[in-house]
């Protein structure tokens, strides 16, 4: 089946220092991208969705100058957590589709901690 | 607040026991429903989904029923693996094909 690599896996960072992650659709081509938060015992929360080409959509709550997203290509998408903080400690996950009626294919996550 | 509400783990179990693992949702509607599980070290994969009401999906001895009347679709499993330990996410359709998820339930197999 279809893969979606994400890396790193794992991330430490210190305060103040932005963090990017990338996510790969490595045997199709990703025409949306997914970004997904979850913090512990809370829900996988989708962050925003973006189209090859086009400007991130993001969901309510999220700050788009905070969480940068470039979806360049139609193989990869990146997320930039800018200037992070403590409180940006999270797990992300990216997924992404071929087109819509497809299936929606996951990254193995982010785990992120800023110290 | 969150519209999908699945039961906290982690649940522990030991080989052959029988598995649910709770699911409700609140939604306008009669959206999709579908269970993902995610094994150590990588994404989450599509594990059993149902379009409508009465639907049951089925995968890998997975079932899961899609009850309109509680809203609910509990995953249930006759007789579990070692392998089938992982983390279960609930989700269901939201607008424009997003998904929406619950918290996801760790499920540990013991020998």
């Amino acid at each position: 089946g279809a893969v979606v690599s994400q890396h790193p896996s794992r991330v430490i960072c210190k305060s103040g220092t932005s963090v990017k992650i990338e996510c790969r659709s490595l045997d199709f081509q990703a025409t949306t991208m997914f970004w997904y938060r979850q913090f512990p015992k809370q829900s996988l929360m989708l962050m925003a969705t973006s189209n090859e080409g086009s400007k991130a959509t993001y969901e309510q709550g999220v700050e788009k100058d905070k969480f940068l997203i470039n979806h360049a290509s139609l193989t990869l998408s990146t997320l930039t957590v800018a200037s992070a903080h403590p409180e940006d400690s999270s797990f992300y996950i990216c997924s992404a589709r071929g087109s819509s009626n497809e299936k929606l294919f996951f990254g193995s996550g982010t785990q992120l901690s800023v110290l | 607040g969150n519209s999908v509400t699945q039961m906290e783990g982690p649940v522990t179990l030991s080989e052959e026991a029988f598995l649910t693992i709770n699911c409700t949702y609140t939604a306008t509607g009669y959206p999709s429903l579908f269970w993902y599980v995610q094994y150590p070290g990588e994404g989450l994969q599509l594990l059993l989904k149902a379009t409508k009401a009465d639907d049951k999906g089925s995968n890998k001895g997975f079932e899961a029923t899609y009850r309109k009347e509680t809203t609910s679709f509990h995953l249930e499993k006759g007789s579990v693996q070692v392998s089938d330990s992982a983390v279960y996410f609930c989700a269901r359709g939201g607008a424009t094909n997003k998904l929406i998820f619950g918290t996801g339930t760790l499920l540990a197999v013991q020998p």
